[in-house]
């Protein structure tokens, strides 16, 4: 059973406008959530996070979102740049214990100038 | 301060072979997990070391072991290879390994099994 679900395998973005990647969880005992960003051929670097106190959490052009009541949470990009295309990941954990993260399968973004 | 090494980064191998992969964490890094990405698959759990400890171990058959030193550099193995364990292997490091600590990625070991 997948427990964090990235809906939209790709996305397709207009350079300067906004780019949302969306993502859903199951497990209600997740209350840390993060996303990566990934080039080819590299690892994954941490880009956001957010913990299940706040709602909204932003670091210059980059914002995640928090909907606890329905499990959701999405990440806003504005303004998009080229250099933003990148496959990204939502991950969760919980702040309490030793919880492995939980990835989402990714969502292919591609900002085109 | 260097990032997470991993190394080979690519490493071709035949059926039934068995592999090992290094990890080199962040210099003051307790913790390093390791992930398998095959595509359309993202990231999933094999384990976590932390203190030459095994902390966590996701749902991997036995094949797939770990160790940690203690240097804080692991290694994982996988044995009697099968064409399904093709994949990107990353491993990723952090000071104590637990929320809300960041994990820091290498960039990966490609293994290809033919």
């Amino acid at each position: 059973d997948q427990q964090v679900k990235q809906n939209s395998p790709s996305l397709s973005v207009q350079e300067g406008r906004i780019s949302i990647l969306n993502c859903d969880y199951t497990n209600s005992m997740f209350d840390y959530f993060l996303w990566y960003k990934k080039y080819p051929a590299e690892g994954p670097t941490f880009l956001i996070s957010i913990s299940s106190i706040k709602d909204k959490n932003e670091d210059g052009r980059f914002t995640v979102f928090l909907n606890k009541s329905a499990k959701h949470l999405s990440l806003h990009i504005v303004p998009s740049q080229p250099g933003d295309s990148a496959v990204y990941f939502c991950a969760a954990s919980r702040l309490s214990g030793n919880t492995p993260l939980v990835f989402g399968k990714g969502t292919r973004l591609s900002v085109i100038a | 301060k260097a990032g997470v090494t991993q190394t080979p980064r690519y490493l071709i191998k035949t059926r039934g072979q068995q592999v090992t992969l290094s990890c080199s964490p962040i210099s003051g890094h307790r913790s390093v997990s390791w992930y398998q990405q095959t595509p359309g698959q993202g990231l999933q759990f094999l384990f976590e070391y932390f203190s030459e400890t095994q902390r966590n171990k996701g749902n991997f058959p036995g094949r797939f072991s770990g160790r940690q030193f203690s240097n804080s550099r692991s290694e994982m193995n996988v044995s009697t290879l099968e064409l399904g364990d093709s994949a990107l292997y990353l491993c990723a490091s952090s000071l104590e390994g637990t929320a809300p600590d960041t994990q820091y990625f290498g960039p990966g070991t490609r293994l290809t099994v033919l």
